[in-house]
Formats: structure tokens, sequence, C-alpha cells
């Protein structure tokens, strides 16, 4: 039973080039959320998608930053044309359901780090 | 809005040492409370959870009491081993917003021998 899996761990990016992120869920839950982890600080909401569907993204940066969870595949988090400050840790993390008691699992993060 | 505060680290304890991070919020409505451990390079954990006044939430030794009074969930842990040595996150999820969780900035255990 695999839990969240995100890829790559890790990823390098040049300013100015494009960052993909991808989560794939528990098997079975439509429900999907962003955090970012910056440098000595907690994990802060980015974006929470239900299958095709954006329901929250106050969290996400108005440019540059995109997210989708199409009916097949991964969700994506996409950065364009990458700063220094986007180095951070990504988290995903995904549930079966809107129940807010509902245990979210987290996947094991992708390091981004922006030369 | 909603927030977290707990305690600065790195603790730095004595193996079966008595741990407490300490862990207030702020929130709208009655959130569910939660705390949530990194091991090195992993993802977070759920640890335990409560979701209304005067729940304990209690896993692998640990507890945390929701003090609606105080709006606190401090977790505590009688006696710590080496292998609880992590980062400790407590975190909130405010009412109508699912599993959207608002996270402290998390607490660094180092338990040594």
């Amino acid at each position: 039973n695999a839990g969240v899996m995100q890829n790559p761990r890790h990823l390098v990016r040049r300013r100015g080039q494009e960052a993909r992120l991808r989560c794939s869920p528990v098997k079975g839950h439509s429900h999907v959320y962003w955090y970012r982890q910056l440098p000595e600080e907690g994990l802060k909401f980015m974006v929470y998608l239900q299958k095709e569907n954006i329901i929250d993204e106050s969290g996400m940066p108005k440019e540059r930053f995109s997210a989708e969870f199409p009916k097949e595949g991964p969700s994506i988090l996409r950065i364009q044309q990458v700063v220094r400050g986007d180095s951070a840790a990504y988290f995903c993390a995904s549930s079966p359901s809107r129940d807010r008691n509902t245990e979210a699992f987290f996947g094991q993060g992708t390091r981004l780090t922006v030369v | 809005g909603n927030s977290v505060t707990q305690m600065e680290g790195p603790v730095t304890l004595s193996e079966e040492a008595f741990l407490t991070i300490n862990c207030t919020y702020t929130a709208t409505g009655y959130p569910s409370l939660f705390w949530y451990v990194q091991y090195p390079g992993e993802g977070l954990q759920l640890l335990l959870k409560a979701t209304k006044a005067d729940d304990k939430g209690s896993n692998k030794g640990f507890e945390a009491t929701y003090r609606k009074e105080t709006t606190s969930f401090h977790l505590e842990k009688g006696s710590v081993q080496v292998s609880d040595s992590a980062v400790y996150f407590c975190a909130l999820s405010a009412s109508g917003t699912a599993s959207k969780l608002t996270f402290g900035t998390g607490t660094r255990l180092q338990v040594t021998l």
C-alpha cells in the first residue's frame, strides 16, 4: 500500500528555468494539498486540489506558480522562471475526504535548489 | 487569521528525560489540533490529534491535551528515547477548511545517551 510519492526528491534548476514537481497521492485519495517549507521554517499551505479542480489556492504566489490535478496521473506543481527565493522543500499531502479530522498523509518532499 | 506558536528549539535531552514542547494557537471557531513528526530526510507523519476541547491525543508514549481555555496543545512524553530525535510540528485545521493545515515553525528534539 504505497504512500504519497513525490518526485524528484531533489531538483536543481538555474534561475529562469522551469521546475515541475510531481505528486502521486495515496491510492483512492482524491484530495491533494501542496505545502512549502522554507529553511528553518514551518510548512506553509499553498494550494488544495480535488480531481480536476482547484479548491483553495489562497497560499499560492500570484505569479509563476500553478498547480493541477488531472483526472489521470499525478498532481503537478509548476514553477516558471524560478528565482533563488523559490529554493525550499515542497511537500504534497493527500487525504480521502474533505473531513478536517481525517489524517493527511505526506510525501517525502521535493527539495528544490535554484542556483 | 489562524496561527500556531510553538517553543523554539533545539531541545536537547538525555535519554529517559521528561519532554514538554509547548504549543499555543489562535483560530476562529473550534479547530482540530495535531502534532506531526519529521524524521531526518523524511516527510511528516501524524503523531497524534485531538478534535475537541479536553480531548487527549496519545501515541507511542506521547500525549497532548486540547485546552480551549488556554488555547494550548502541549506535547509531552514521560521518558524520551534516542529514536525520538526529530522535528515536531504543532498544527491546526480550522472549521470548514478540510485538511488544510496551519503549522508552527517546528521544534527540533535531540536526545542523547
